[in-house]
């Protein structure tokens, strides 16, 4: 069955350190993305991709960055992770329809700690 | 800018009673609207949609009516269970950019049996 994976599950790191999320999926599906969840916010897009090489930001991109090389992975990068981004993040991806009633599928989480 | 706003939680019923979840929304045009619900410890899944007003989407029991009018899409169930216990998004994808999701905060409910 097709599916999305995020590894790792959890994770703790301490503030300063590069860090990469990743993000798989088996759905051949153009669009991926990737949200934070936090109490009392909901969940935030951090960076969307519609296709290979393509990135853009989301409403809280600062301090991430992803890249798109190939259909099935969108990898998410903290560059210098900060306290601000301990957070639960998860990564979803949606066929590429251009309707924007498509479904998204998400995966199970990463929580992320930042010492 | 788009926005979405549900009820605060957390919303404890017992088992059988009548639930209701309230959602308004924010948006130009005419945006697609959802219901996630996240079960603990895991990821999102899609609950219902609707696409256009007037539009009632429905699974698992519960149902929303897309109204334009004023906008909004309840989320409503008649007789919830134990197994229903989760955290419920109400979302929004506007027509105008492709299959972007803006989320309400989420509801907690919490069933007793």
């Amino acid at each position: 069955d097709a599916e999305i994976t995020q590894s790792p599950r959890h994770k703790i790191t301490e503030t300063g350190r590069q860090v990469t999320l990743a993000c798989h999926q088996t759905w051949n599906h153009n669009n991926m993305f990737w949200y934070r969840q936090d109490l009392g916010h909901g969940l935030r897009l951090i960076h969307y991709s519609y296709g290979v090489q393509d990135t853009n930001k989301g409403e809280v991109s600062d301090g991430y960055s992803v890249s798109r090389s190939n259909t099935e992975d969108l990898p998410l990068t903290l560059e210098s992770a900060a306290s601000s981004q301990t957070s639960v993040y998860f990564c979803a991806s949606s066929e590429t329809t251009g309707a924007p009633q498509e479904t998204q599928y998400f995966g199970p989480g990463t929580r992320l700690l930042v010492l | 800018g788009n926005s979405v706003t549900q009820m605060e939680g957390p919303v404890t019923l017992s088992e059988e009673a009548f639930l209701t979840i309230n959602c308004t929304y924010t948006a130009t045009g005419y945006p697609s609207l959802f219901w996630y619900v996240q079960y603990p410890g895991e990821g999102l899944q899609l609950l219902l949609k609707a696409t256009k007003a007037d539009d009632k989407g429905s699974n698992k029991g519960f149902e929303a009516t897309y109204r334009k009018e004023t906008t909004s899409f309840h989320l409503e169930k008649g007789s919830v269970q134990v197994s229903d216990s989760a955290v419920y998004f109400c979302a929004l994808s506007d027509r105008g950019a492709t299959n972007k999701l803006i989320f309400g905060t989420g509801t907690l409910l919490a069933v007793q049996p």
